[in-house]
């Protein structure tokens, strides 16, 4: 089955406490994204990336960093996190921008 | 930069009835693509109808149409015969010529469906 697969579904965490959301898809898609969702704001773009090993910032990059060293693989870090990042996060893949396949969401908490 | 408005927070159908979801946007580009997502309760982002610029004939796709007006700049959501699984957060979203493929999301509607 088609799918872009995140992990964990919920986090909660310590203000300053490093991590990581891990983020796979088995499309082949050279095209992969981050989204928050925030209430009344939607979904904004924090990082994409069009191939491996080539990433650039979307509209909210503050306070995020992304690799890509594979293909599959998307991960996003959070390497000093505060409680404004708490929020929904959405990793997606798509084929040219043309079709996009959203994974099922990370719940995240600050405290 | 381009923008995607929903206007309406919230909406609600009488089950089997018809309801309109709208949906403006900004931008100066001429070559782009809509989309109407859904998030049920479970949080998944699901494709709904998808919209070339180029095309001037309304997407469908079973009980979902758009009505879309390029000069208007407007791309409403029509749900015909709504049913309680229709009852959900819709988003509606804009792609243009970036080099991020980025999407930008409206604000979203909640569709309540009653009974």
């Amino acid at each position: 089955e088609a799918q872009v697969t995140q992990n964990p579904r919920y986090l909660i965490t310590v203000t300053g406490k490093k991590l990581t959301v891990t983020c796979s898809q088995n499309m082949n898609h050279e095209y992969m994204s981050w989204y928050r969702q925030d209430p009344g704001l939607g979904l904004r773009q924090i990082y994409y990336s069009m191939n491996v090993e080539v990433t650039d910032k979307g509209d909210v990059p503050e306070g995020y960093k992304v690799s890509r060293k594979e293909k599959r693989n998307f991960p996003l870090i959070l390497e000093s996190p505060s409680p404004n990042q708490t929020s929904l996060y959405f990793c997606a893949s798509s084929f040219r921008g043309y079709g996009y396949t959203f994974g099922s969401g990370t719940r995240l908490t600050v405290v | 930069a381009q923008t995607v408005t929903q206007s309406q927070p919230e909406m609600s159908v009488q089950e089997a009835e018809t309801v309109t979801l709208s949906c403006t946007y900004d931008t100066s580009e001429s070559d782009y693509y809509l989309f109407w997502y859904k998030q049920p309760p479970s949080r998944q982002m699901i494709l709904v109808i998808r919209q070339e610029a180029y095309k001037q004939q309304n997407a469908t796709e079973n009980r979902f149409s758009v009505n879309f007006q390029k000069a208007a700049k407007s791309f409403s959501l029509k749900i015909s015969d709504s049913q309680l699984g229709d009852a959900a957060m819709y988003f509606c979203a804009y792609r243009g010529n970036n080099a991020g493929n980025m999407l930008t999301f409206g604000g979203g509607t909640r569709l309540m469906v009653k009974p």
